[in-house]
């Protein structure tokens, strides 16, 4: 079977900086992806590592590490648009049709 | 580009019921997805097209739940008879192999209330 764990909940201030975890025992593995998905809309995707290191996209980074099956989001300067919540997704296969395994999920909350 | 389409936003049906979503791809993107996010969970992934053939369908229950893709174009998801237990958001989702092929694009789901 696949299994992703994240936290469920997260708390931060305006202008901080957050770390959501994600760690995952699956039966493939060919990349970390992350998504954020505010009350009612739709997830969009933020960030994808197939390779071990930080991957940065302006206030957002992204770490994998392969061999600890563990991976992050690095949210910085934290604005209250950025309560959200936020999943990790294995990337199961590679072949044409990639498939992904979506994590529970860790709702963000950011407070003035 | 349009952002992929999905109708009805809102559907409520009593058990025993059926309903049918519709969804629009992104032009151009072989890769379809319907997934069912349940409140407060992530999303389960119900079945995957390439073009118009099945790549895994290993999670849809057959017994109630279909899908089809005519054309590799537009896709429908059914669900005969609906349970209590059907009540969920069902998204689609599609991708491209183009550019950043692991980015999956999702419509605004369909909220489904099953009593």
């Amino acid at each position: 079977g696949q299994s992703l764990e994240q936290p469920s909940e997260v708390t931060a201030v305006e202008g901080a900086i957050v770390q959501i975890n994600c760690t995952y025992q699956t039966s493939g593995f060919y990349g970390l992806s992350w998504y954020q998905q505010h009350d009612g809309g739709a997830p969009t995707f933020l960030s994808y590592n197939a390779l071990d290191g930080l991957e940065e996209t302006g206030r957002f980074s992204s770490f994998l590490s392969r061999s600890d099956s563990y991976g992050y989001l690095l949210l910085q300067e934290l604005q209250m648009k950025d309560s959200a919540s936020y999943f990790c997704a294995v990337r199961l296969r590679d072949n044409y049709g990639q498939n992904f395994v979506f994590g529970p999920g860790t709702r963000l909350s950011v407070l003035p | 580009e349009a952002g992929v389409a999905q109708s009805p936003r809102y559907k409520i049906i009593e058990k025993r019921q059926s309903v049918a979503f519709w969804c629009n791809p992104i032009s151009g993107h072989a890769t379809l997805y319907w997934y069912q996010q349940i409140l407060g969970q992530g999303p389960k992934l119900l079945i995957q097209f390439q073009n118009n053939g099945v790549v895994d369908d290993s999670q849809l229950p057959k017994d109630r739940f279909s899908a089809e893709r005519l054309k590799g174009v537009d896709s429908t998801l059914k669900i005969q008879p609906a349970k209590l237990e059907d009540s969920a958001v069902y998204l689609c989702a599609s991708s491209s192999r183009q550019g950043n092929s692991y980015e999956q694009y999702f419509g605004p789901g369909t909220r489904l209330t099953v009593t």
